[in-house]
């Protein structure tokens, strides 16, 4: 297992476009976390999965954002119509009930919205 | 509402010296803290951990310390190498003294460890 993986690792799209990303945890993770990160500030928490269990979404996740989880394997997050102001890294993680030991985080998906 | 913060953006140490980071909080449900690193590209890796129910804790030449009753904490690196450069995260959950669920992170504070 490499680790998290996040596709496509940078995208750039026109205002108003929908973008979808892709994210694979290590396979014996159950729990899955999807992250936004502006320039300057540290992550900010969109939503996480336990298995195919959305559990809880943040109320930066506005109704242009979903995210879905089918069968607890891979997650995809969509953006609708997007905006200059969804430009960021997004960040997925994952980790597992038996540890302790934080999230593994993917090396991210940088949008840029023109 | 930003609460967990990190009021040095930035800190310059010498190699073989202490790196102290700074952490402080404000939501006294948060129960578990956490420290990250990132390096440019990569995502953030996990570095270590403190529970509430201590005021230390030690993984080599990292030393995570916490003061419940300041809402603060910090990291010490001890003793610095230029291989320590990155950004420095901390994050804290509420989540019954796991770090399951939510975290919510700091701006980050970048460190520069010179040779």
């Amino acid at each position: 297992d490499t680790g998290v993986s996040q596709n496509p690792r940078h995208k750039i799209t026109k205002r108003g476009q929908n973008v979808t990303f892709r994210c694979d945890p290590i396979s014996e993770h159950n729990r899955l976390y999807w992250y936004r990160q502006t320039l300057g500030q540290g992550p900010e928490f969109l939503t996480y999965f336990q298995n195919e269990a959305q559990l809880e979404k943040s109320r930066l996740l506005s109704d242009r954002f979903s995210a879905e989880r089918p069968k607890g394997s891979f997650s995809t997050l969509e953006i609708q119509r997007t905006e200059q102001g969804d430009s960021a890294m997004y960040l997925c993680a994952s980790s597992s009930e038996q540890d302790n030991y934080g999230y593994t985080f993917g090396s991210g998906t940088r949008l840029t919205v023109v | 509402d930003q609460q967990v913060k990190q009021n040095s953006p930035s800190l310059s140490v010498q190699e073989g010296r202490i790196s102290i980071l700074n952490c402080d909080y404000t939501n006294s449900m948060f129960d578990y803290f956490l420290w990250y690193k990132k390096y440019p590209a990569e995502g953030p890796t996990f570095l270590i951990s403190i529970s509430s129910i201590k005021d230390k804790n030690e993984d080599g030449r990292f030393t995570v310390f916490l003061n419940k009753s300041a809402k603060h904490l910090s990291l010490h690196i001890v003793p610095s190498q230029p291989g320590d450069s990155a950004v420095y995260f901390c994050a804290a959950s509420a989540n019954g003294g796991t770090s399951y669920g939510k975290l919510t992170f700091g701006q980050g504070t970048i460190l520069t460890v010179h040779p």
